[in-house]
Formats: structure tokens, sequence, C-alpha cells
């Protein structure tokens, strides 16, 4: 079951800094935090994923709270592209496999 | 180096009836997992392969079966199907022997029950 709290809908303008943020309260310490975008009527596409310590990419940056209780996802510069449903996943430990729960995600609006 | 694929890309079947699904892991990845996506919904885990072998299920029914190939490609198999059947099904791979747990999605295969 999806692990995890978004917001359903959120816009950015275009040019600016979207940040998506993510609820995780009950993550356990070897869990890890994922992010995926799906455009519409596409497979989703990894982002970025992290433990503890912020993470940044070519695509992203991801905010960790200290207590990894919650996240933000921020893409420094949103252009329509970015246009998508947001999924944030918490990944169960190694040892029960490496699938992934969806909750229902945030779809972001980038608007011109 | 060719990522994910689906066949066929869509499909459209009657209740009762039954489909197979194919999916082709990215190049190198040694586990494939399949997810239903029902519409507005998130992605639903079905069942993980790996060596051959189911390695986890989520919570579906005995009609969602599946098989993986010593190629890593793999089926999904739905019987009698239902109305509710029609989604949006995902194959992901990745490559758990090498202990990464970044998933691949393919493009996805959109089956309508009617």
């Amino acid at each position: 079951d999806a692990k995890t709290t978004q917001p359903p809908s959120m816009d950015c303008a275009e040019g600016r800094a979207a940040n998506l943020p993510c609820n995780h309260s009950t993550i356990s310490g070897n869990e890890y935090v994922y992010w995926y975008r799906q455009i519409h009527s596409q497979g989703p596409q990894y982002i970025i994923h992290g433990l503890k310590n912020n993470e940044t990419n070519e695509m992203a940056s991801l905010i960790i709270t200290e207590d990894r209780k919650s996240s933000t996802l921020i893409l420094p510069h949103a252009t329509l592209r970015d246009t998508a449903v947001y999924y944030c996943i918490v990944r169960p430990a190694l040892n029960t496999g490496n699938q992934f729960y969806f909750g229902t995600g945030t779809s972001l609006t980038v608007i011109p | 180096d060719a990522g994910v694929t689906q066949s066929p890309t869509h499909l459209i079947k009657t209740r009762g009836q039954q489909v197979t699904l194919r999916c082709s892991p990215k190049s190198g990845h040694d586990t494939v997992s399949w997810y239903q996506q029902a519409l507005g919904q998130g992605p639903q885990f079905i069942f993980q392969y790996y060596e051959e072998e189911e390695r986890q299920r989520g919570n579906f029914p005995d009609r969602f079966s599946g098989h993986q190939f010593p190629n890593y490609s793999s089926e999904l198999n739905v019987n009698a199907l239902l109305l509710g059947d029609s989604a949006l099904y995902l194959c992901a791979s990745s490559l758990l022997a090498g202990g990464s747990y970044e998933q691949y999605f393919g493009p996805g295969t959109r089956l309508t029950v009617t």
C-alpha cells in the first residue's frame, strides 16, 4: 500500500521553481524515497531518489527533512514539458523486492 | 540501446475472454514487474518476475498470471476478463542482481474490455 501523501494538484508559472511536497511520516530507516513522473498516456519516468541526504541531478533536486517524515521535489525552472503527474514513492526494504507502491500523485500544471 | 518495449499498444477484448500482453525489458535487465493503472489512478503492482519465477505479488486474483522467459522477456495473462480489467498495463524492468532498484517503464498496453 502507498505510504505517502501528496496534494492532488498544483500550478506553477513557466520558468519558476516548482516545489512538490510529499509526506511519508511512517517511513522506516532503511526505506528510500523515489520520485517518478508520468506524462499523459506514457509510462512513468524516473526522476530522482534519496535516503536521507539531499540529492540533485540534471532533472531535479530532492530535499528530505532531517526526521525523514517529508520531502520536497524541486524542479528549478519549470517548462511546459514538465506538466505531468508526479509520484512520491517509499520503496520497501531490499529483502521484500523492488516493486513500487504508487499513490495518486500530484498533477502539476505549468502555466505559460 | 532499446528501452522497455510492450506489445500490443492497444487491445479490445470482450468479457470472459483471455488476453496475453508482452514485455521486453531494457537491455541488460533481469527483472520484470507488471502494473495495472486504471483511469485517474496511480499504477498498482501486480507481480514481479526474476529468474523465471514470480518473486512478489500484489493484491490481484489468480486470473492474473505471468511468465518470464530465459531471455528475460515476460508475458502477462488475464483470464475471464471483467469490465473492471480495462486499464493501462505497464511493464517495468530493473537489474535486481546489480543492486539497482530504479525501474524503467514501458509505454504500456491499453486494454479495453467491452
